[in-house]
């Protein structure tokens, strides 16, 4: 089956800090999730990624699908205590069952005010 | 609209006690799955289902059973709990298949069970 990585697993910063994060693959996808998991809830989407080379910004959040789509980043920029939480890539191919949707392994982040 | 509801929210059981974890959606989704989440191996699916009456594995079906006679309802029951099923567990529903466009996968607020 796919190999997904998602890395770093965990980081401490200091509020005002960026962020970065990312996810690779071992296959091809066409489509590239990321979530976001606050303490105590479920995963919410936080971006969708459709296109190889995309970049899509929300907020203070920039993601991008790579060009050889077996990877994508996630950036947060100035981080405030509310980032807290984890963050989850999911990428799949379009048609895939969302039954069957994979995530990586999560980035815990933490923020020191 | 409430969305996904999981309930209960925490659990504890003892060793090859059986019991089942609720899940329902009011957001006449077609698809369900239910996942575990456990420290350093994100979420990983258990069994989904794509409609009422359909129902399949997913990567850890072990220990687990489902079923989909409702478009509203996917229960997870624990046949014979073990302490390896202490976990988070999270139910999710989506309206179709993964596309552009489509409602991106809708979780639930999880619940926590422990086994002792």
């Amino acid at each position: 089956g796919q190999q997904l990585n998602q890395s770093p697993q965990s980081m401490f910063i200091q509020e005002g800090e960026d962020v970065s994060m990312n996810c690779t693959s071992s296959s091809i996808f066409n489509t590239w999730l990321w979530y976001k998991q606050d303490p105590g809830e479920g995963p919410v989407l936080l971006i969708a990624l459709y296109k190889a080379g995309e970049l899509t910004s929300n907020g203070r959040l920039t993601a991008q699908f790579g060009i050889t789509r077996k990877d994508s980043f996630l950036n947060i920029s100035a981080s405030i205590p509310s980032d807290v939480g984890i963050y989850f890539c999911a990428p799949y191919k379009s048609g895939t069952s969302y039954g069957k949707l994979t995530f990586g392994q999560g980035t815990i982040l933490t923020v020191h005010p | 609209n409430a969305g996904v509801t999981q309930t209960p929210k925490f659990q504890v059981l003892k060793t090859g006690q059986s019991m089942t974890l609720q899940c329902a959606q009011d957001m006449n989704h077609e698809y369900m799955s239910w996942y575990r989440q456990d420290p350093g191996m994100g979420l990983r699916l258990i069994h989904y289902s794509v409609g009422a009456g359909i129902t399949d594995q997913g990567e850890v079906p072990n220990g687990y059973n489902v079923s989909r006679s409702t478009t509203e309802d996917f229960p997870l029951r624990l046949l014979s709990a073990a302490p390896s099923q202490t976990s988070v567990y999270f139910c999710a529903s989506s309206l179709g298949k993964l596309r552009q466009g489509n409602s991106p996968l809708h979780f639930g607020n999880g619940t926590r069970l422990t086994v002792t």
